[in-house]
């Protein structure tokens, strides 16, 4: 089975602009997760999405958000980009609603100048 | 409150020597742990798990700990390799709860000597 997927995998933008990032999960897993990873606070959770609903957010501004389509891919978008948004963003997959185990994709590294 | 940390950030090792990565968790009620390795430039990968009716599970070259006792969850690396070079971190959560409700901690980066 192919793993997970997300595009791009690098990308820079200036501060104030938006951002969509796309996560395609492993074949028959219907849970996709977000998560930022920087040096200074590791893993943080985003959002875990469900058939196309989104179950659960983390502590994040209203300006990240996310979904997911029919086919279980998932995006998320950043508006008004701020610098402190320079992350690695990964996405990760899991077979059942309650996903314990994360399959996370190679993730898409974020810089914001 | 709730903490998922390693004992050492850093971690050097000989080449062909066993590694032995530790992690410690508060939370008694943490009923499924993993480990993780992120190489450089890439995602966390799944290593191994191990729930908590167990006090250990072997894999290829590794082994996982657990002692419920002192919440404590070690990973062992044998005969390390320069491909074992990465950051190893653990995660814990809770049986049937979701991706929000899971711990990762901060990882430990393991760094081969030749």
């Amino acid at each position: 089975k192919a793993g997970v997927t997300q595009t791009p995998r690098y990308l820079i933008k200036t501060r104030g602009q938006q951002v969509t990032l796309s996560c395609s999960p492993i074949s028959g897993h219907r849970s996709v997760s977000w998560y930022q990873q920087t040096p200074g606070q590791g893993l943080q959770f985003l959002f875990e999405y469900f058939s196309e609903t989104q179950r659960n957010k983390g502590n994040f501004p209203g300006r990240f958000s996310g979904r997911q389509f029919s086919n279980s891919r998932s995006e998320m978008n950043v508006s008004t980009l701020e610098l402190g948004d320079s992350a690695l963003y990964l996405c990760a997959s899991s077979l059942e609603q309650q996903g314990e185990t994360q399959y996370f994709g190679p993730g898409t590294r974020l810089l914001v100048l | 409150g709730e903490s998922v940390g390693l004992h050492l950030p850093t971690l050097s090792v000989q080449e062909g020597d066993n590694s032995i990565i530790n992690c410690a968790y508060s939370n008694s009620a943490s009923d499924y742990f993993i480990w993780y390795k992120q190489e450089s430039g890439k995602g966390p990968q799944f290593i191994i798990d191990i729930r908590s009716n167990m006090d250990k599970r072997q894999g290829q070259r590794v082994t996982v700990l657990l002692n419920k006792t002192v919440k404590h969850l070690s990973l062992q690396i044998a005969a390390t390799q320069p491909g074992d070079s990465a950051v190893y971190f653990c995660a814990e959560s809770r049986s049937y709860s979701s991706a929000s409700k899971i711990i990762f901690g901060s990882g430990t980066r393991l760094s081969i000597r030749p």
